[in-house]
């Protein structure tokens, strides 16, 4: 089975541009989260959607991050304008109520670097 | 403000003795606690978890240690191998959801 995609891996652009992170959780899962990895905060969640909806903003950093999820299988996470703080590790990952465990299954992640 | 600590960085490990990590938390609405591992330029992965009504769960070479009143939690790693060094992540759920927060990571080496 096919795990949580994520694109772009590596993504290298200049402060003030917009980016746009893409992920495909896996099929059948009716939670999606994005989370973002630093060295000073670990991993820090930002948002979470249950079918398709969000449910839980409170960590988005500011007005300049977004994230939608336009149906079951897509969610981008947009942050314009970026800045050179903005460069981190961000991580999709989903899960399915109806299972057992409170297993969530991470992405490999999308490596952002804001020069 | 950090819900979920992880106050030692990294840690080392001689291969075949234990490894030890350790986690505190500051939320008494979590429910369910869990260690995940990460090694570089990949994902987390889930290793381990426990509910907030048992004190201890064990799987395999992990077993994960709850203290309620003390608000902590750790993994125990034994025999720890050179294939265990990793990232481990502490992660708590807010009861009733499943947000999921998790800590700032203890990056272990374990030397062969």
């Amino acid at each position: 089975d096919a795990g949580v995609i994520q694109s772009p891996r590596h993504e290298v652009t200049e402060m003030g541009q917009e980016v746009t992170l893409r992920c495909k959780p896996i099929s059948g899962h009716d939670y999606l989260f994005w989370y973002r990895q630093t060295m000073m905060r670990g991993l820090e969640l930002l948002i979470y959607f249950n079918n398709n909806v969000p449910i839980d903003d409170s960590g988005m950093p500011e007005d300049r991050f977004s994230a939608k999820m336009p149906n079951a299988s897509f969610s981008t996470l947009k942050i314009q304008p970026s800045e050179p703080r903005d460069s981190a590790v961000y991580f999709c990952a989903s899960r399915y109520t109806g299972s057992s465990g409170n297993t969530i299954y991470f992405g490999e992640g999308s490596w952002l670097t804001v020069v | 403000d950090q819900q979920v600590k992880q106050n030692s960085p990294s840690l080392s490990v001689q291969e075949g003795r234990i490894s030890i990590l350790n986690c505190d938390y500051t939320n008494s609405m979590f429910d369910y606690f869990l260690w995940y591992k990460k090694y570089p330029a990949e994902g987390p992965t889930f290793l381990i978890s426990i509910s907030s009504i048992k004190d201890k769960n064990e799987d395999g070479r992990f077993t994960v240690f709850l203290n309620k009143s003390a608000k902590h939690l750790s993994l125990h790693i034994v025999p720890s191998q050179p294939g265990d060094s990793a990232v481990y992540f502490c992660a708590a759920r807010y009861s009733g959801t499943y947000k999921y927060i998790f800590g700032t990571g203890t990056r272990l080496k374990v030397l062969a």
